[in-house]
């Protein structure tokens, strides 16, 4: 059974950096064509894809977001962690992780974290 | 980036009715696209992938059809539970895109 789960901080003040986790359960990101990606959902409006790593350790990011985001993976602890430098009230929103397997985009999800930026 | 645009953004619709949403993206996508449903204070579920492939446990009344840069996704016969949001999603480009969704309300 997959499942994944993220978990980091509710609340983060602007300028600062925001570090979130997917730990995962049911396969391994060290099989070849696993990937896992975050996507986060700003309240009432729609999904935005963020960031993705696969299982060479190849990594993807939002064009418009890349020079704030780094993801990695500790294969060993199954989990993945995507960090957001320089965060402002506008990067409120629910962030997802999800799995992309043999059907080539994200068939599962976390529940999602609710992150809010403020003061 | 390739623009996903769906249409309508929102409508209503009764229970038994036939309802289709529309997606169309911004240059040809070949059959790289999904739907995503999305019930209130849930992540969004795989419904359709490859523009027409129902993903395991997902009921026959929902299909998809469409390649290059039109796509649409057909509920046959509207049941209670599939009043939701739904999102497209495009995976051609590893920048993948979502569609701004369509929001299926009760009539």
């Amino acid at each position: 059974q997959v499942t994944l789960r993220e978990s980091g901080p509710a609340l983060v003040k602007p300028t600062q950096t925001l570090t979130l986790t997917c730990t995962f359960s049911g396969f391994s990101l060290s099989t070849s064509g696993m990937c896992v990606s975050w996507i986060r959902q700003p309240p009432g409006k729609a999904l935005e894809w963020l960031a993705l790593i696969d299982w060479d350790d190849d990594k993807y990011y939002s064009t418009s977001l890349k020079t704030r985001l780094t993801i990695s993976k500790d294969t060993s602890k199954n989990q993945v962690v995507l960090t957001m430098t320089n965060m402002d009230p506008v990067d409120t929103a629910t962030y997802y992780c999800a799995r992309k397997g043999p059907t080539g985009t994200f068939d599962y999800w976390g529940q999602g974290t609710l992150v809010t930026v403020s003061s | 980036a390739i623009r996903m645009t769906q249409s309508p953004s929102s409508f209503s619709a009764s229970t038994g009715d036939r309802v289709t949403i529309t997606c169309r993206a911004s240059q040809g996508i070949s059959s790289y696209l999904a739907w995503y449903q999305q019930k209130p204070g849930k992540a969004p579920k795989l419904l359709i992938y490859a523009a027409s492939t129902l993903q395991s446990g997902v009921p026959s009344r929902f299909s998809g059809s469409g390649s290059g840069t039109d796509f649409t996704l057909t509920i046959s016969c509207l049941q209670s539970e599939d009043f939701a949001t739904y999102y497209c999603q495009q995976y051609y480009s590893y920048l993948y895109t979502f569609g701004q969704g369509t929001k299926l309300e009760i009539k």
